[in-house]
C-alpha cells in the first residue's frame, strides 16, 4: 500500500507569512505532484516533478514554488501568504511507468487570515 | 490540449438505485489513460480504475462498472444498487503522452445516496 505523508494537516496563518507545506513518500516514486483544491471542487495541477532536480509548473498559475532535492521529498513554499491562497493542497506521487495511478496524501488545509 | 468534462455537478439517489456518472474527455493523442477516483468526506482521494486508450473493453468490479467508448470520447461509471457509503465526490481524470502523462482532473460529480 502507498505511503505518502503531508504535514501539517491544517494550517492557519496570517497574511505575509512564509510557509512550507511538506510532502514525503516512501515508495521510491519518481513522479510527484501538487494539486490545489477548494472543498469538493476540481483539482488543479500547480506543480509536478519527474525526478530529482526536475520541477515543472502545472496548468494553474500559482505563486508557490517547489523543490525536489531528494526523491522522497517534494515541499511547496509560499514566500508571502495571502487570503487568496486559502485552499486545500494535495500531494500525490506515482511510479515512472506512463500508465501510472496516483497515490494521494491526506492534504493540507491552508487558511490565510 | 487535454480536457475532462463531468457535466453532472451533483446527483442524489435513494439507496439501491443504479446511478451513472458521465465523463467526456478531449485529447489529440492516440496514447492516453483514463481514470476514476473517489473522494469520500474524509478527503483522501482513492484510485478506482485505470483504462488505456487501446483497450475499450468494459470492466466490472463488484457493483462498479465502466463503459469506455472512444467513438464518443466517453468513460462513464455506473454504480449498481448504490449504498450510503458510496456518497462521495467522484473524479474522472486523463493523462496523455503529449502532456508528459501528467494527470488532469474533471470538476467532479458529488453523489449523495440517501437511505
Amino acid at each position: 500500500e502507498a505511503d505518502i505523508y503531508q504535514t501539517p494537516r491544517y494550517l492557519v496563518i496570517g497574511t505575509g507569512k512564509k510557509i512550507t507545506l511538506e510532502c514525503s513518500q516512501t515508495m521510491g516514486h519518481d513522479k510527484m505532484y501538487w494539486y490545489q483544491q477548494d472543498p469538493g471542487m476540481e483539482l488543479h495541477l500547480i506543480h509536478y516533478s519527474y525526478g530529482v532536480n526536475s520541477t515543472e509548473k502545472g496548468d494553474l498559475s500559482s505563486e508557490s514554488t517547489v523543490s525536489r532535492i531528494r526523491t522522497e521529498h517534494f515541499p511547496l513554499t509560499l514566500e508571502s501568504a495571502r487570503p487568496s491562497h486559502t485552499s486545500q493542497y494535495l500531494c500525490a506521487s506515482s511510479e515512472r511507468k506512463t500508465n501510472e495511478k496516483l497515490f494521494f496524501g491526506s492534504g493540507t488545509q491552508l487558511s490565510v487570515l | 490540449a487535454q480536457k475532462v468534462t463531468q457535466a453532472q455537478t451533483e446527483i442524489s439517489v435513494v439507496e439501491k438505485e443504479d446511478v451513472t456518472l458521465d465523463c467526456v474527455y478531449e485529447t489529440r493523442d492516440t496514447t492516453y489513460y483514463l481514470f476514476w477516483y473517489k473522494q469520500p468526506p474524509s478527503g483522501e482521494l482513492v484510485f478506482l480504475i485505470r483504462r488505456n486508450s487501446f483497450d475499450e473493453q468494459n470492466e466490472i468490479s463488484g457493483r462498479y462498472s465502466w463503459n469506455f467508448q472512444k467513438s464518443t470520447s466517453s468513460f462513464n461509471f455506473t454504480i449498481t444498487a448504490s449504498q450510503v457509503v458510496d456518497s462521495a465526490v467522484y473524479f474522472c481524470a486523463l493523462s496523455e503522452a503529449t502532456g508528459g502523462f501528467k494527470t488532469i482532473f474533471g470538476a467532479g460529480t458529488r453523489l449523495f445516496v440517501k437511505a
